[in-house]
């Protein structure tokens, strides 16, 4: 089975500090892709970065960057210089290279508040 | 470059009743997926639709329905509405069969059901 798991339902950082979000997941594939989403207030799921299962190098995107441990099967978010425009629901999701088909499968969140 | 975009915004029906939502994918892109997400829950898969055909399903029932035009958009339809059906449907779209592995996801239809 494909599952994620966020075990963080909620976070709270400063403004400006660094936080770390957690997700673990389960597959027997080992062809897949990894993602971080953002979910602010207006709902509008937003792509933060991608990881391809295949890469050693963590991904990196400004001021959010990837712990990838491939035989944990973690894959951990850092927000570095937390604004509060970051404030918003944070999912993390995998897809797999199945029979030409990406179907998502996603965690149940994490809240983040970024306090002023 | 037009994004993913969804209606109604918002949906009040009663319980029994038929309900049709509507996406039209970013431009470029040929396959949709809709997203069943329940308050405070990630995203569920329902289905997805490539090349006017329904391409693979998760654990939802032969209630939910869809439909996918020549010009890519979509329809999800939802018959014999129950109060559990409430929930943010979302359409997410992507390009070509492998899709990329990124989907770009529309603002979402907010369903209540009473």
């Amino acid at each position: 089975a494909q599952t994620v798991t966020q075990s963080q339902p909620e976070m709270s950082v400063q403004e400006a500090e660094t936080v770390t979000l957690s997700c673990t997941y389960d597959t027997s594939e080992n062809n897949y892709y990894l993602f971080w989403y953002k979910q602010p207030p207006s709902r509008q799921m937003i792509l933060v970065i991608r990881q391809e299962a295949y890469k050693q190098q963590n991904a990196t995107e400004n001021r959010f960057s990837v712990n990838f441990q491939k035989a944990a099967k973690s894959f951990s978010l850092k927000i570095s210089d937390s604004q509060l425009g970051d404030t918003a629901m944070y999912f993390c999701a995998f897809t797999t290279n199945l029979y030409n088909f990406n179907k998502f499968y996603f965690g149940s969140g994490t809240k983040l508040n970024v306090k002023p | 470059d037009a994004g993913v975009t969804q209606s109604p915004t918002h949906l009040i029906k009663t319980r029994g009743q038929q309900v049709t939502l509507r996406c039209s994918p970013k431009s470029g892109h040929d396959t949709v997926s809709w997203y069943q997400q329940a308050l405070g829950q990630g995203p569920q898969f329902i289905f997805q639709y490539y090349e006017e055909e329904e391409r693979q399903r998760g654990n939802f029932p032969d209630r939910f329905s869809g439909h996918q035009f020549p010009n890519y958009s979509s329809e999800l339809n939802v018959n014999a509405l129950l109060l559990g059906d409430s929930a943010l449907y979302l359409c997410a779209s992507s390009r070509g069969a492998l899709g990329g592995y990124e989907q770009y996801f529309g603002p979402g239809t907010r369903l209540t059901v009473t």
